[in-house]
């Protein structure tokens, strides 16, 4: 299964909405999960269950989505947000597959 | 605390071997499906290899089948990744994670070159 995420590099200003999209090759049903990775550190889980979020993740995210379309959104972006953001479907495990990355950048 | 922290990597030849291990603290390892994920330089995350707690069955990605193989040291709480016939395309940072479905849990991860 193949996981493509969009766009590539999203550039905004601090305050601004960002949305994110990630686009399964056939259905993963609501079994997604969000991750935020800054340079030099492990990912962080964000967001599983399409729109669960992850003990400690702040309400400026939100998910959505099922079957192949997911879209993570993040309100009000702020400093340390600019980061690259993975999905992953985990409906096949133990095949996890990830999304080549979005990168949100100033 | 819950913790995981890898060790073991390094600079290898073509066609080497490595072992890599992912110290558990602050939970059991064997009461969970673990994973070993990696990540080349500038690149994205991809899926390496899994364990499964119930079973201890084993899974690999295409990419590493027949070269790697994943098992646990339940009296070291630790996950163990063997590689052999490595390749520079196996150059990453390996990361181990725990459970099965997302993955709440990673470790700092420990890079692993190849090259001659």
């Amino acid at each position: 299964i193949v996981m493509t995420q969009s766009p590539a590099t999203l550039s905004v200003s601090p305050g601004d909405r960002a949305t994110l999209s990630c686009r399964a090759s056939r259905s993963v049903s609501s079994n997604l999960a969000w991750y935020q990775q800054k340079p030099g550190q492990a990912p962080r889980l964000l967001m599983y269950g399409s729109s669960t979020r992850a003990t400690g993740i702040s309400a400026r995210f939100s998910g959505s989505g099922s079957g192949t379309e997911f879209t993570l959104t993040i309100s009000s972006l702020q400093s340390e947000d600019f980061a690259v953001y993975y999905c992953q479907q985990y409906n096949y495990w133990p095949q996890l597959t990830f999304g080549g990355g979005t990168k949100v950048e100033i | 605390e819950v913790q995981l922290v890898e060790s073991g990597g390094g600079l290898v030849k073509p066609g080497g071997s490595l072992r890599l291990s992912c110290a558990a603290s602050g939970f059991s390892l064997s009461s969970h499906n673990m994973n070993w994920v990696r990540q080349a330089p500038g690149k994205g995350l991809e899926w390496v290899s899994s364990i499964s707690s119930s079973t201890g069955f084993t899974y690999y990605a295409d990419s590493v089948k027949g070269r790697f193989t994943i098992s646990r040291d339940n009296a070291k709480n630790s996950l163990l990744l063997q590689m052999d016939g490595l390749r520079d395309e196996d150059t990453a940072v390996y990361y181990c994670a725990r459970d099965g479905n997302w993955l709440p849990v990673w470790g700092q991860g420990t890079l692993v070159t190849v090259s001659s």
